[in-house]
């Protein structure tokens, strides 16, 4: 299974933009990059993926290399709320069978200070 | 109402012991899932139903065993509880198993002493 790497921790001010980075140099043709990220005592939360092509959405922004070996995630203006873990994940599509299944490394804990 | 939710959120109990969580979405989704989140905050993925049918199944000791008695229900039950099952245990809902964005129930801590 392909793997990601992300660095332990980031901090960021409020209100200005983070970029937070994502290697993911044994990626394969046909794997999905996916965030997810996890506020602290609850449940992930989807934030966005793509595939090959930048993808924007209400929560943020994914921009993928061309390469394909690494992306980062874009909040636009942090806030005290986006405090949490956020996890790059690579799934494989339905065809690869049982692999299609989301590997999650141990992502990057961002703190946001005010 | 809430989208996943999972019963019980703490769960105490000592080794040898048989304990089920129970987990319920009300999103309408076909495919649910239970993952194991260990003290270093590794999330691993165990198994994966889709309209009740086990369609991934991880490397798990077979004291884990979960039932999906229909589609908004799975539920995890564990036999012989041993220390290393301590974790939290995340369960969570797709539309489908080709759909990207998975939503997670609030965790169950299971602590095993």
């Amino acid at each position: 299974d392909a793997k990601t790497t992300q660095p332990n921790s980031m901090e960021s001010n409020e209100e200005e933009p983070v970029h937070l980075p994502c290697n993911h140099s044994t990626i394969s043709g046909t794997d999905y990059i996916h965030w997810y990220r996890q506020l602290p005592s609850q449940g992930p939360e989807y934030v966005i993926h793509g595939l090959t092509s930048n993808v924007n959405n209400r929560m943020a922004s994914l921009a993928i290399a061309e390469d394909r070996k690494s992306s980062t995630l874009i909040l636009h203006r942090a806030t005290l709320r986006d405090a949490a873990v956020y996890y790059c994940i690579l799934r494989a599509p339905l065809n690869a069978g049982n692999n299609r299944k989301l590997i999650w490394g141990l992502g990057t804990s961002l703190a946001v200070n005010p | 109402d809430t989208a996943v939710s999972q019963t019980p959120k703490y769960l105490v109990t000592q080794m040898g012991n048989d304990k089920s969580i129970k987990c319920e979405q009300n999103l309408g989704h076909d495919t649910m899932y239970w993952y194991k989140q260990d003290s270093k905050k590794f999330l691993k993925i165990m198994f994966s139903y889709n309209n009740k049918e086990l369609i991934i199944n991880e490397t798990v000791p077979n004291r884990f065993s979960p039932k999906s008695p229909d589609k908004a229900h799975l539920n995890l039950h564990i036999n012989s509880l041993e220390l290393g099952d301590s974790a939290v245990y995340f369960c969570a809902s797709s539309q489908g198993p080709i759909y990207n964005e998975q939503f997670f129930g609030p965790g169950t801590r299971l602590t095993v002493l």
